[in-house]
This record gives C-alpha cells, sequence and structure tokens, in this order.
C-alpha cells in the first residue's frame, strides 16, 4: 500500500488545451474525491465518488470538467479547454465508509498552470 | 463554500513554545477533523473529533470540540521547526468534507 497516486504532479498548458489527470486510491477504499486548491486557500470539494458511482458534484464542476472511476478503481479528472481560471492544485483524496467520517488520505496534487 | 473559519490566518511561535489555532464552523456536525499540509504538498489527517466527544489527544496535539459554540481547537504543545505548516480543520457536510482557508503556522528554530 502506497497511499494515494496522482499523476502528472505538475502540469503546464496552454490556454484551450484539454488536460486529464489520474488517481489512484488506495486499493480498499470504496470513496473517492477530488478537491481544488488555490494559493491560500483550503481545498475546495468538486466531486465525490462511491465506488463507480458519482454521488455529488459542486456547482463549480463547470461544463469542461468532468470526471470518471471505471469499476471503482482509478479516477480521472478531464478539463476541457483550459482557462487560466482553473489554474490551481487537483487534490484527489480516498477514504472508507460510507460517509464523510473517516480519515480521508491524499495524494500528493497535481499542480496546473494554464498559460 | 467553505463552511469552517480558523484563526488565527498565521501564527508565528519560537521552537518549544504551544501553538493554538481555533476553527469555528456553521451548521451542525458528526465530526470534525484536523489536517496539515506542508508547502506544495498533500494534507495529512491529524485528528477526528465525534460530535459526542470534547477532547482528544494524539502525541503532542490536543483537539477540543464546542459544539455548542460550534467551534474547535487545536494545541500543538513542545512546536518544533518541522511543525511549520498549514493547518486546515474540515466538516462533515453530506458525503463530503468541507475545509476552512487554514491557519500558517511558522517555527522559528
Amino acid at each position: 500500500d502506497t497511499g494515494v497516486s496522482q499523476n502528472p504532479r505538475h502540469k503546464i498548458t496552454k490556454r484551450g488545451q484539454n488536460v486529464t489527470f489520474r488517481c489512484d486510491p488506495i486499493s480498499e477504499h470504496n470513496r473517492l474525491y477530488w478537491y481544488r486548491q488555490t494559493l491560500g486557500q483550503g481545498p475546495e470539494f468538486l466531486t465525490y465518488f462511491q465506488n463507480e458511482a458519482q454521488l455529488e458534484k459542486s456547482r463549480l464542476l463547470s461544463d469542461r470538467f468532468s470526471a470518471e472511476r471505471p469499476k471503482g478503481s482509478f479516477s480521472t479528472l478531464e478539463i476541457q479547454r483550459t482557462e487560466q481560471g482553473d489554474s490551481a492544485m487537483y487534490l484527489c483524496a480516498s477514504s472508507r465508509g460510507d460517509r464523510a467520517d473517516t480519515e480521508a488520505f491524499f495524494g500528493q496534487g497535481t499542480r496546473l498552470t494554464v498559460v | 463554500s467553505q463552511q469552517g473559519e480558523e484563526d488565527p490566518q498565521a501564527l508565528s511561535i519560537q521552537e518549544g513554545e504551544n501553538a493554538t489555532m481555533n476553527c469555528s464552523y456553521k451548521t451542525s456536525i458528526n465530526n470534525l477533523q484536523w489536517y496539515r499540509q506542508n508547502s506544495g504538498r498533500g494534507l495529512v489527517h491529524l485528528i477526528l473529533i465525534r460530535s459526542n466527544e470534547r477532547e482528544k489527544h494524539s502525541g503532542r496535539l490536543r483537539v477540543t470540540l464546542d459544539t455548542s459554540k460550534k467551534s474547535s481547537s487545536l494545541l500543538i504543545t513542545a512546536s518544533r521547526a518541522a511543525d511549520t505548516a498549514s493547518y486546515f480543520c474540515a466538516t462533515d457536510k453530506g458525503n463530503k468534507l468541507v475545509f476552512g482557508a487554514g491557519t500558517i503556522l511558522r517555527v522559528k528554530s
């Protein structure tokens, strides 16, 4: 068990390009979260999966954002037509259980810079 | 929107001193968690306190919870330079954890 793994760690892209991030959660964890964090702020919730089902999406998640978790294993977060405002750290976390009342394990994040 | 708000925004202390950070939240909770984040890294879970608990200890950490005041505090005793980090409280809201803006702690050696 190597913890939550996120790839890539850094991504620089030109405005208008599409980007995809990957998250590999801890293997026995059924819950998976995506958060976005900008400088000086706490993580902001984007979306949540229980196994393969995407059960909640934030209003922050515009139609340019899509997330998947096929077969309840790894997850991908895609941003289409990136904008400079998308520049942030994207964090993935996983946990076990039926509610958000257990410890969440975070990956190291993917830092996106849109130029 | 962020449920929790940490206070102070920044704290600078000498090694060996105690550090106290506070968190206030708005709606009822089942539990409150504290996380630490070193610069540019992911978050590390420190401690979870449930709504029916008033105090919890873990090593040099002490967390209190006052549900009547909707507030929590994190005390780090005998601080070390390695404690320099941002500290966030997080409350459960439905299916997710909602984080505050954090307290930046700097421990000077």
